[in-house]
């Protein structure tokens, strides 16, 4: 079965540009969380969206946005980039809410210039 | 919110000899502990989990150890090989409920010295 696929896989954005990122979970799970990984901060929770629905939301300002479709898939959105957003952001999907037994894409490289 | 402690942030041993990885959490209601490995310019990779309800969990070389009671959490990897070099990720998370989805350590550089 297919695992987690995340699109694109490397981006360069100017500052105040916006991104668009997209995540296709494993077949069957509901839940889609984002992260992002950094050297300095490590990997931080950006949201988590269950049946469509955003559950909980992490330490980020508004800027950082996501929805996801009745297929399951999600996208989150970064406006007005800042340099500091350079990241590498990935997904993970799981059966249930909360992080348990989830599956990580391969990640969206992220540089904002 | 929940905030997870790693220790060490970088690990050398010898090939063939065991690797201890620890973690300490904040938040008593945090019920789920995985463990992830993270090759350079891979995914992270779940390579083991625990439950509270559960003190160890062994899967062949890899073991996790849970203390309730103290709040921390260990990954044990005996018999070390060169593909063990990674950084290895410690997580918690309140699994089912209102969470705040993986809290992760800052991560362990695990250096498999041959």
């Amino acid at each position: 079965k297919a695992g987690v696929t995340q699109t694109p896989r490397y981006l360069i954005k100017t500052r105040g540009q916006q991104v668009t990122l997209s995540c296709s979970p494993i077949s069957g799970h509901r839940s889609v969380s984002w992260y992002q990984q950094t050297p300095g901060q490590g990997l931080q929770f950006l949201f988590e969206y269950f049946s469509e629905t955003q559950r909980n939301k992490g330490n980020f300002p508004g800027r950082f946005s996501g929805r996801q479709f009745s297929n399951s898939r999600s996208e989150m959105n970064v406006s007005t980039l800042e340099l500091g957003d350079s990241a590498l952001y990935l997904c993970a999907s799981s059966l249930v809410p909360g992080g348990a037994e989830a599956f990580f894409g391969q990640g969206t490289r992220l540089t904002v210039v | 919110g929940e905030n997870v402690e790693q220790h060490p942030s970088t690990l050398s041993v010898q090939e063939g000899d065991s690797a201890v990885i620890k973690c300490t959490y904040s938040d008593s209601a945090s019920n789920y502990f995985p463990w992830y490995k993270q090759e350079l310019g891979k995914r992270p990779q779940l390579i083991i989990d625990i439950r509270s309800n559960v003190g160890e969990k062994k899967d062949q070389r890899i073991a996790v150890t849970l203390n309730k009671t103290a709040k921390h959490f260990s990954l044990h990897i005996t018999e070390t090989q060169p593909e063990d070099s990674a950084v290895y990720f410690c997580a918690a998370s309140t699994s089912g409920g209102g969470a705040d989805g993986l809290t992760f350590g800052k991560g362990t550089h695990l250096i498999i010295q041959p």
